[in-house]
This record gives structure tokens, sequence and C-alpha cells, in this order.
């Protein structure tokens, strides 16, 4: 049982590339969150998921697009990424409950 | 979701209980309080949550003041493990729409040898 794991744990980009960050769990949970965390701040959620199929926006979804083709995945994708998107990324699920589980994240540069 | 007032940081000798405090002064009936903490540069770690009563498992436990507007976590003995920035969440229940964790500033709390 690996939990919640994130790939890549790393990435670096130039500004306009585009990427895809892919989360998987295995614990049959329906709901999953992907958050971002910049320097000294606590974590902001970006995108989440409340079952296979759906979507729905965060606090800050802007330049951010996500899908849950699978119930045990949830993909994060930049279009064109920016300095700003610069941040360590965490994807979470849980079972419709408040414990969340959380991955070990992805630190993501964008020069 | 009710807003939490954490203190910035704080220091505890290792061995020692560590007492987190935590106000939700804003709180409602249908809200949990919820403890997470982060290592340095890890994911998140879920630590324990209760609504009304003082839970306890094998980490910590919580004490969630009468009125539940204010709760502090203790972790009985802290080891140097156990230093990390702690963060108080209050939710509403199950089944609420996305299910989602609000985190603020959280404590950072450094324990000492």
């Amino acid at each position: 049982n690996a939990g919640v794991t994130q790939t890549p744990k790393f990435r670096v980009l130039k500004t306009g590339q585009s990427m895809t960050l892919l989360c998987a769990q295995d614990m049959n949970h329906e709901y999953m969150y992907w958050y971002r965390q910049d320097p000294g701040m606590g974590l902001r959620l970006i995108h989440y998921s409340v079952g296979e199929g759906t979507t729905a926006k965060g606090e800050v979804p802007d330049g951010y697009n996500v899908s849950r083709l699978k119930k045990q995945n949830f993909l994060l994708g930049l279009e064109s990424a920016a300095p700003s998107q610069t941040s360590v990324y965490f994807c979470a699920s849980s079972y419709f409950t408040g414990t969340q589980y959380f991955g070990p994240g992805t630190r993501l540069t964008v020069l | 979701d009710a807003k939490t007032t954490q203190p910035t940081s704080m220091d505890c000798a290792e061995g020692r209980a560590a007492n987190l405090p935590c106000n939700h002064s804003t709180i409602s009936g249908n809200e949990y309080v919820y403890w997470y903490r982060q290592i340095h540069s890890q994911g998140p770690q879920y630590i324990i949550h209760g609504l009304k009563n003082n839970e306890t498992n094998e980490m910590a436990s919580l004490i969630i003041t009468e009125d539940r507007k204010s709760s502090t976590l203790i972790l009985p003995h802290a080891t140097l493990r156990d230093t990390a920035v702690y963060y108080c969440i209050v939710r509403v229940g199950e089944m609420a729409a996305g299910n989602k964790l609000t985190f603020g500033g959280g404590t950072r709390v450094l324990v000492k040898p």
C-alpha cells in the first residue's frame, strides 16, 4: 500500500513550457486535491475532485487545469508555465472524511 | 470554515509534553477541529481530529473546551522528530462540498534536546 504518490519529484521548466503532474492513490478514495505551497506559507487549494470524471476549482485555480479520468489518478496541468507558478505542489486524497492523506510533493521551478 | 488563530512559534524540551493552543471562536456546531503537521519538505501529516469530546490516539491528544471556541493539541513526550509546523484547521464535517482543508500559518514547533 503506497498511499499517495506523486510524479515527478522535481522539475525545472522554462517560461511558456507545459507539463503535467501526476498524482496516484491506492486507497480507493473518492476525493482528491491539488494544493500549492509557496515558501513560508500555508497550503492553498488549486483544484479538487469529488469523484471520477468530476473536478472543481479551489482558491487559486488560474493557470492550471485538472482531469480525473480514473478514480485513482488526478492530473494537474500547466499549459503555459509562469515564474509565479514556482512552488511545491502537494496532492491529497480522502474517503468522504476530512482526513486527507498527502503525497510527498513535487518541487517545480519555472525560470 | 471558521478561522483559527495559533501562536507563530514555540519551543519544547525533548521528553516533555508539548501543548499547542488554537483559538477558533467562530466555530459552528457542525465544524470539526483537525490537526495536521508538516515536517520540513514533506507532505502534511494527519494527527487527530474531534468535534466535541476530547480525543486521543497513538500520536497525540486533543482537548476541546466546552464552548468549543478553543482547543489544545498535546504531544505527550516530544521527540526531536516532532519538530514541525503544526496546523489547526476547522472545517465542516463529512460529506461537505469538496471536503476542503484551509491551511493557515500554523505553529512552528522546535523540540530542543
